[in-house]
């Protein structure tokens, strides 16, 4: 099976960095994907890896090692809107249309 | 463009009942996926159609089903209904092949309660 593991929650305040982790045991691995999710809302698209390294787009970063099973996603200057549920989800080569999601780790910022 | 349509938005049923939620993709997608979403396993995968054919499909009972029709739009039916099967079911669209590089544009879900 795919073991996609990512903490529950995370508390931040406004304007500071927060790492959010998730780390990650497949066969197959193709790629990562984040997604956030408000409350109530459909989860959208925020990044996407498939080599190692990071990704860098606005406030938001999103790392990959490969190696090491691990991505993190970055997020600067953090706002209220930003609280919301992140996905890291997996894909693997062996499977199309199919993402293997972890839990989702609640994060909540605080003024 | 319009993004993807779910309907109905909430659904309360009962046990033993059957239950039909249908799922509009973004035009020109074709590739349909589902997937369950509850607060303890969080998004777990139903089944995925490309083109009318289911391409994959999760480790659920036989009790949930789907289908793709010509114009890429998909409904899911639930029989049997149990009371764990209360979850927020998304629908999820992409636009080629569907292949392993292809994000997800998701809808806002149906939220399915079971009493």
């Amino acid at each position: 099976g795919q073991n996609i593991d990512q903490p529950t929650e995370m508390t931040a305040t406004e304007g500071a960095i927060v790492q959010i982790n998730c780390t990650y045991q497949t066969s197959g691995f193709n790629g990562l994907f984040w997604y956030q999710q408000h409350a109530g809302e459909a989860p959208t698209f925020l990044s996407y890896n498939v080599l190692d390294g990071l990704e860098e787009k606005g406030r938001f970063s999103s790392f990959l090692s490969r190696s090491k099973g691990y991505s993190y996603l970055l997020l600067k200057e953090l706002q209220m809107k930003d609280s919301a549920s992140y996905l890291c989800a997996v894909s693997r080569g062996s499977t199309l249309g199919r993402l293997y999601f972890g839990r989702g780790t609640q994060l909540t910022v605080w003024p | 463009k319009a993004g993807v349509t779910q309907t109905p938005r909430y659904l309360i049923k009962t046990r033993g009942q059957q239950v039909t939620l249908s799922c509009s993709p973004i035009s020109g997608h074709r590739s349909v996926s589902w997937y369950q979403q509850t607060p303890g396993q969080g998004l777990q995968f139903l089944f995925e159609y490309f083109s009318e054919t289911q391409r994959n499909k999760g480790n659920f009972p036989g009790r949930f089903s789907g289908r793709q029709f010509s114009n890429s739009r998909s409904e899911m039916n639930v029989s049997t209904l149990e009371l764990g099967d209360s979850a927020l079911y998304l629908c999820a669209s992409s636009p080629g092949q569907g292949t392993t590089n292809e994000k997800l544009f998701f809808g806002s879900g149906t939220q399915l309660s079971v009493l």
